[in-house]
């Protein structure tokens, strides 16, 4: 079953913060999130496991509550370089290695 | 200098004409992935394979096949079949493992004449 994304699309001024969130009715072993801009391949940005730990980089964080199948992308004092569609993959116990994507949240920032 | 290579970048298919969309991987990953992407929406499974001579249909594999017949190498053909082939293709190669990150081709867009 597919994640579910939210919010859709987000509009911010450079400098603004955003928060991304992926839900799954499943169990999950892990969350991976990527950065796609229009046009091009998905970058990845991280991988949460299930633990509910938090990982980031730069100015761009993520949590997993392994309680509520939920993880959230934080992303803090907004670069122009940041706009593009953000996605997360799922995998579960019984995924075998494949990762289920959401539909994607869409990112714009604007100078 | 590792990495995927997917090939053609532009492809156009004429109907009833059978396309092939080239993907080499050089990461010496086990696993490989066939996405289909539709303007604005998520990505689809098409096909993918965890080993050499084996490969499993994904979410939406009618209208198209693949081989692996070496690993550094996973060809998706879309054939006839598929009647509404005009996407974004991807492909993808990781290790074969939980927890590891899938790695992307720049993708290849296919158009019908």
């Amino acid at each position: 079953q597919q994640p579910v994304q939210s919010p859709q699309a987000v509009i911010l001024r450079e400098g603004e913060d955003a928060v991304i969130n992926c839900s799954s009715s499943k169990a999950l072993y892990s969350v991976h999130w990527y950065r796609q801009k229009h046009g091009e391949a998905p970058i990845f940005l991280m991988i949460l496991l299930k633990g509910g730990e938090q990982k980031g980089h730069d100015k761009i964080s993520a949590s997993f509550n392994e309680k509520k199948q939920q993880s959230s992308l934080y992303l803090t004092a907004s670069q122009l370089s940041y706009s593009g569609t953000y996605f997360c993959g799922t995998e579960s116990m019984d995924s075998n290695y494949q990762l289920i994507w959401g539909a994607g949240t869409k990112l714009i920032i604007k100078p | 200098d590792g990495g995927i290579t997917q090939s053609p970048k532009y492809l156009f298919r004429k109907e009833g004409q059978n396309v092939t969309l080239s993907c080499e991987q050089n990461l010496n990953h086990d696993a490989m992935y066939w996405y289909r992407q539709d303007p604005g929406q998520g990505l689809r499974l098409i096909y993918y394979s965890q080993i050499v001579n084996d490969f499993q249909k994904g979410d939406i594999a009618e209208g198209y096949s693949v081989s692996r017949e070496k690993k550094e190498s996973f060809p998706l053909t879309v054939t006839s079949a598929q009647k509404n082939p005009t996407a974004f293709y991807l492909c993808a190669s990781s290790n074969r493992a939980s927890n590891q990150p899938q790695h992307f081709g720049d993708g290849t867009r296919l158009s019908i004449l």
